[in-house]
């Protein structure tokens, strides 16, 4: 199956500052992108959609000033997160999907997640 | 509010014999389902799927199930084998939001260990 990696793997962060992550699909052309959060036993939640050039498009209730989204090319996607504050220490996931990949659900490919820790 | 629900965060079997990883929704309009595996420090892996038109899917040692009266579906994996230990994620779509921006929504998975 297509790769997409995720950088970077853990990142602990003092309060206030902002961090990026970022998600590659290393082997194929990513049209679209999607970022998930993961709280401790709890289920992925979808926070933003990102189609590549365009402008994201986020989930009833994640701040998009704050969550930062770029899709500027085929195969790269960031995350950054602004001001980050305890609260937002959590696992961020990304997945892609694009032409030659289906545009089924199951062709969507995950990356390995960021643990992020905010101090 | 949770709209895919895995109520059993950890299941244990011996190996050989059936696993069985049991998923519930609420929404109506979903009429896609998958299940995800994940082993720690990877992302989720697509396993098999299944569109509401069915009621099963195989693949191998991989079946799913279908009961869209009761919103319920299971994933059976017969043999259970020791490397099939990992947290399996059931999710769900509805694709008629249009486009290949298929949203899914997971539930908490479940953690399946198999032991020798």
């Amino acid at each position: 199956g297509a790769v997409v990696s995720q950088h970077p793997s853990w990142v602990i962060c003092k309060s206030g500052t902002s961090v990026k992550i970022e998600c590659r699909s290393l082997d194929f052309q990513a049209t679209t992108m999607f970022w998930y959060r993961q709280f401790p036993k709890q289920s992925l939640m979808l926070m933003a959609t990102s189609n590549e050039g365009s402008k994201a498009t986020y989930e009833q209730g994640v701040e998009k000033d704050k969550f930062l989204i770029n899709h500027a090319s085929l195969t790269l996607s960031t995350l950054t997160v602004t001001s980050a504050h305890p609260e937002d220490s959590s696992f961020y996931i990304c997945s892609a999907s694009g032409p030659g990949q289906g545009n089924s659900q199951e062709t969507q490919y995950f990356g390995p997640g960021t643990r992020l820790l905010v101090l | 509010d949770q709209q895919v629900k895995q109520n059993s965060p950890s299941l244990s079997v011996q190996e050989g014999r059936i696993s069985i990883l049991n998923c519930d929704y609420t929404n109506s309009m979903f009429d896609y389902f998958l299940w995800y595996k994940k082993y720690p420090a990877e992302g989720p892996t697509f396993l098999i799927s299944i569109s509401s038109i069915k009621d099963k899917n195989e693949d191998g040692r991989f079946t799913v199930f279908l009961n869209k009266s009761a919103k319920h579906l299971s994933l059976h994996i017969v043999p259970s084998q020791p490397g099939d230990s990992a947290v399996y994620f059931c999710a769900a779509s509805d694709s008629w939001q249009g486009g290949s921006n298929y949203k899914l929504t997971f539930g908490k998975g479940t953690l399946l260990t198999v032991n020798p």
